[in-house]
């Protein structure tokens, strides 16, 4: 267990630019979890994989963030036209199982965009 | 949808006990879990209730009553250590709490 990885911890980049970030899971883990998380807030659910399924993504995520996961391996996020508002910790977790198993979270990706 | 509820700060002394509760709103319920996040670190599993009763892991317990859509952590014999943010956690839609901020004071 190498636990889970994300890449870059950190992105400072300017508005209107694009970002990815990438997220390597516990390697037997079948579910993979994307959150974005701002100081003093709890974490806020953006999407998850089954696999390769991309089962469920947040109301709230607009359609400049888009999620993939192939193979069902690592998984990619990418912000496309990025504006201030999306300056926040993103964080990565990846489980074995069903909703009631824990989520193991990776250190995150901080983002600022200037 | 769904919902959770947590005192946003709780401060306790070292060795003393500490209850932070949660309440919580969902059309269906997979369990309620329990994070522990430090400053500038990921959040950590603590705990999952499925079933309405007590689950005791060391020094942390956690209460689930199904009934009353509530539940509580319970860290006992506090040390500096403890100082994180605790998070509660619905599986039925991956929803976290607003968090409580734990500080213990020396």
């Amino acid at each position: 267990d190498t636990g889970v990885s994300q890449d870059p911890r950190h992105k400072i980049t300017k508005r209107g630019q694009n970002v990815t970030f990438r997220c390597d899971p516990i390697s037997e883990h079948n579910r993979l979890y994307w959150y974005r998380q701002t100081l003093g807030q709890g974490p806020e659910f953006l999407t998850y994989f089954q696999n390769e399924a991309q089962l469920e993504k947040s109301r709230l995520l607009s359609d400049r963030f888009s999620a993939e996961r192939p193979k069902g391996s690592f998984s990619t996020l990418e912000i496309q036209r990025t504006e201030q508002g999306d300056s926040a910790m993103y964080l990565c977790a990846s489980s074995l199982g069903g909703r009631d198993s824990p989520l193991h979270f990776g250190n995150g990706t901080r983002l600022t965009v200037t | 949808g769904q919902s959770l509820e947590q005192p946003s700060e709780v401060t306790a002394v070292e060795g003393a006990i500490v209850q932070i509760n949660c309440t919580y709103q969902t059309s269906g319920f997979y369990g309620l879990s329990w994070y522990q996040q430090h400053d500038g670190g990921a959040p950590t599993f603590l705990s999952y209730n499925a079933l309405d009763g007590l689950e005791e892991t060391g020094r942390f317990s956690s209460f689930l009553s199904r009934s009353d859509s509530y539940g509580y952590l319970l860290l006992q014999e506090l040390q500096m250590k403890d100082s994180a943010s605790y998070f509660c956690f619905l599986g039925q839609n991956f929803v976290f709490g607003p968090g409580t901020r734990l500080s213990v004071l020396p």
